[in-house]
Formats: structure tokens, C-alpha cells, sequence
């Protein structure tokens, strides 16, 4: 199975800052034939289901803000906000779909400092 | 609008059994997977399981194979979870989810609203 790890767990951050979290798996996550990373990432505000922001990685949602960016490849992401704002506070996870079962990160909460 | 409306909280005894529900519309429900995921007051997500409702194809993760059954009634557009024997520490919140993606593509999109199930010893 493959294992999917978040850091930080928690990050405080200032309105109008950047906010970078990572995710790593335990194994790529890229399909050589496709070229495509199969990694997708949620918010889910305070008692909220999960909502999809990006999905291969870097595949914004239609409506995600683009202060909202998906990178990385192989075995590391990255989920960047590049100006926080109050409405961003939230936990996010990511999800690997490359294999069955589809694991999720732990989740990394983001507050305001 | 594409919609998955789930049944309400649930309060139940351990060695109870329990079904939770989950109803879609707004598409053709028999054409998209349906996951079930699971995630215990103030921790993450983890992956239960996923059904297809158009011939109830199931794949579990091996960490709740066992644990619980994941049906579908397409008639009624409908996907369920279920327990025969209730644990403790299945109290939980239960989502379901419909996979957005095309072949093998596993993300999910929208999400229920969730079920809550509280489970005492």
C-alpha cells in the first residue's frame, strides 16, 4: 500500500502570506504511460465535508481561487496559497488514486497567525 | 445539480448492526464509482472502500475487508454501509463520495454531507 505522509501537521500563517504544504509518498504516484501524476488535494473547512481543489497534481478545480497552486511530481507534492486569506483556514489532505487503496495524507491544519 | 444526500446520524450499542445510506441524483447514479470514507472525531480521512453501482463491483481496503459490506441498489440510486456487528471504535464520521475521474482515476467529487455514527460500549 502506499503511504501518504503531510508536512507540517499544523501551520500558522499571516493574512496575505504564502502557505507551503508538502506530501510525500511512499512510492511515485507517476504513470510513465500517461506522463500524469495521480494526486489530488481536498479542504475541508470545520465541520465540512471534504472539497476537491486540484486533481494530477496541479489540475485546478473549477472554481478554486488561483492564489490556490498544486506542484511536485514522483513522490513529492506541494499545495502553495500564495495569500492567505481568512477563508483558507482549513485542514487540507492529499490523496493518492495511482493505487487501490487510495490513501489520504493525515492532513495538515492551517490556522492564522 | 449532482448531489449525494446521506442518512442521519446514527446511535447504536456495541454487536448492534447498522446500514448507513447514501443517495445520488442529478446523474446517471449506475455510471460513476462511489467511495466511502471513513474519519474518527478530529483525525484524518481514511479510505474505506468503493462500489459501482451499474454491476456492484466493490474494491475494499485491506484495513476494513471484513469489517463492513458496501452495496448499492440502483434502482433506488442508493449506496450503503453496513456492519453486522458494531464496535466502539467504529464512532466515526462516514462520508461518501462519487468519483469524478475517468477510467482509473480515483479522486472524488462532490462529497456527501456525511453521517455520524456514535457507537457505545
Amino acid at each position: 500500500d502506499i503511504v501518504m505522509t503531510q508536512s507540517p501537521d499544523s501551520l500558522a500563517v499571516s493574512l496575505g502570506e504564502r502557505a507551503t504544504i508538502n506530501c510525500k509518498s511512499s512510492q511515485s504516484v507517476l504513470y510513465s504511460s500517461n506522463n500524469k501524476n495521480y494526486l489530488a488535494w481536498y479542504q475541508q473547512n470545520p465541520g465540512q465535508p471534504p472539497k476537491l481543489l486540484f486533481y494530477w497534481a496541479s489540475t485546478r478545480e473549477s472554481g478554486v481561487p488561483d492564489r490556490f497552486s498544486g506542484s511536485g511530481s514522483g513522490t513529492d507534492f506541494t499545495l502553495t496559497i500564495s495569500s492567505l486569506q481568512a477563508e483558507d483556514v482549513a485542514v487540507y489532505y492529499c490523496q493518492q488514486y495511482y493505487s487501490s487503496p487510495y490513501s489520504f495524507g493525515q492532513g495538515t491544519k492551517l490556522e492564522i497567525k | 445539480e449532482v448531489q449525494l444526500v446521506q442518512s442521519g446520524a446514527e446511535v447504536k450499542k456495541a454487536g448492534e448492526s447498522l446500514k448507513i445510506s447514501c443517495k445520488g441524483s442529478g446523474y446517471i447514479f449506475t455510471s460513476y464509482w462511489i467511495g466511502w470514507v471513513r474519519q474518527v472525531p478530529g483525525k484524518g480521512l481514511e479510505w474505506m472502500g468503493i462500489i459501482y453501482p451499474g454491476d456492484s463491483d466493490t474494491k475494499y481496503s485491506p484495513a476494513f475487508q471484513g469489517q463492513v459490506t458496501i452495496s448499492a441498489d440502483k434502482s433506488i440510486s442508493t449506496a450503503y454501509l453496513q456492519w453486522s456487528s458494531l464496535k466502539a471504535s467504529d464512532t466515526a464520521m462516514y462520508y461518501c463520495a462519487r468519483k469524478r475521474g475517468g477510467y482509473n482515476e480515483y479522486y472524488f467529487d462532490p462529497w456527501g454531507q456525511g453521517t455520524l455514527v456514535t457507537v457505545s460500549s
